[in-house]
């Protein structure tokens, strides 16, 4: 059984860089074909994809949010971790990891998400 | 302004037929990229309903189906039921440097 978990900061200051942690289990992120990826959803908006990681390092960033953005991974620890730079009020979303289904572009199975406020 | 169009809001009564269409171009559905569709239940994370333009995960219902033609695709729902009552997101892949995964903006189903 496939389970993923977000974890981070619940508030960030402008300008602070955010730094959120998806757990998860059931799947090992050494395995070829399987990947991660970060979507985010504003309160009352729609999704927003903003990275994706693959098992073999290979990374994928939304181009409207690239200079801002870096996804790792820790296979050891199962773990991947997205960062971003320079927060803005517009920034204030919940953030959702999800498994990217192999062999596909959709995402199977996702986290419970985070919110995070921006806010000074 | 999301890459994938959907009405904002479609609705239905108990045991009705509904269908939501997300029209993308040429560089997302259109170059051939299969699209995926997710429910979000009120406070809830999305949970993947369609995949592969018509492929049900297992646990759905088939009252939920999925068709795609060109540069758009549809989803069906029929026998509603009010736990339907959810918003409901298109997904697919584009090639152009406009994005990589892209959602549609979203439809709300308000079972009447």
């Amino acid at each position: 059984q496939i389970t993923l978990k977000e974890s981070g900061p619940t508030l960030v200051k402008p300008t602070q860089t955010l730094t959120l942690t998806c757990t998860f289990s059931g799947f090992s992120l050494s395995t070829s074909g399987v990947g991660v990826g970060w979507i985010r959803q504003p309160p009352g908006k729609a999704l927003e994809w903003l990275a994706l990681i693959y098992w073999d390092d290979d990374k994928r960033y939304s181009p409207s949010l690239k200079s801002r953005l870096t996804i790792t991974k820790d296979t050891s620890k199962n773990q991947v971790v997205l960062t971003m730079t320079n927060m803005d009020p517009v920034d204030t979303a919940t953030y959702y990891c999800a498994h990217r289904q192999g062999g596909s572009y959709a995402f199977d199975i996702w986290g419970q998400g985070t919110m995070v406020t921006v806010s000074s | 302004q999301s890459v994938l169009t959907q009405p904002p809001s479609v609705s239905g009564a108990p045991g009705q037929r509904v269908t939501i269409s997300c029209t993308g171009s040429s560089s997302n559905i259109g170059a051939g990229y299969d699209v995926h569709w997710y429910q979000q239940l009120p406070g809830t994370a999305p949970k993947l309903l369609i995949y592969g333009n018509s492929n049900r995960p297992s646990g759905v219902p088939d009252r939920f189906s999925g068709s795609k033609s060109g540069t758009s695709a549809s989803l069906a729902i029929t026998g509603l039921q009010a736990e339907d009552e959810a918003d409901y997101y298109c997904q697919s892949y584009d090639s152009s440097l406009s994005a990589f995964w892209v959602f549609g903006g979203g439809t709300k189903l308000t079972v009447l």
